[in-house]
């Protein structure tokens, strides 16, 4: 299957800075990439879509101006968490579209 | 928007026994509908997957079936090992825009 890693692993921050997560497709182009949030033990919560070269179209209740996507080529798109708080902690992971969606291993963000 | 809902959110079977994992969906035209197996802190895996237009698909010990008709599609796990423990995550997407709608889980034990 179609490879996609995510950077970084895992983050702690202070409240009110702000957090960048890569998402890059390795051995494929996506056009289309996603953006999921996952609570422990819960399932997987579509935040955006991200298409290259245009806006990032957002699920109901997405603050798009908190989180901040940005998909300038085919192989990268960002998210962008701008002034984080403790309940923005939380598992993100995206993935890339190939067929089907192949996923990153995610990005564990703890906001102190 | 679709709805997706999945049954049981817990499952514990015997080694060796069958596994069998039920979703419904609600929204008419989503004709794409794969599953993910997801171990703790690592990313989803797809396992299988299965289109509208046949209504099962078998590849070694897993199996999914599909009823347009009742929107129900169900995750067959037969000789079930240990390292089949896992939370399970079905979806199902119309394919416009491709975004998947998952299901809440179900976290499945095989006790040895």
């Amino acid at each position: 299957g179609a490879v996609v890693s995510q950077h970084p692993s895992r983050v702690i921050c202070k409240s009110g800075t702000s957090v960048k997560i890569e998402c890059r497709s390795l051995d494929f182009q996506a056009t289309t990439m996603f953006w999921y949030r996952q609570f422990p033990k819960q399932s997987l919560m579509l935040m955006a879509t991200s298409n290259e070269g245009s806006k990032a179209t957002y699920e109901q209740g997405v603050e798009k101006d908190k989180f901040l996507i940005n998909h300038a080529s085919l192989t990268l798109s960002t998210l962008t968490v701008t002034s984080a708080h403790p309940e923005d902690s939380s598992f993100y992971i995206c993935s890339g579209l190939a067929g089907t969606q192949y996923f990153g291993p995610g990005t564990r963000l703890l906001v102190l | 928007g679709e709805n997706v809902e999945q049954h049981p959110s817990t499952l514990s079977v015997q080694e060796g026994d069958s596994a069998v994992i039920k979703c419904t969906y609600s929204d008419s035209a989503s004709n794409y509908f794969p599953w993910y197996k997801q171990e703790l802190g690592k990313r989803p895996q797809l396992i299988i997957d299965i289109r509208s237009n046949v209504g099962e698909k078998k590849d070694q010990r897993i199996a999914v079936t599909l009823n347009k008709t009742a929107k129900h599609f169900s995750l067959h796990i037969t000789e079930t090992q240990p390292e089949d423990s896992a939370v399970y995550f079905c979806a199902a997407s119309s394919g416009t825009g491709n975004q998947f709608y998952f299901g809440t889980g179900t976290s499945l034990t095989v006790i040895p």
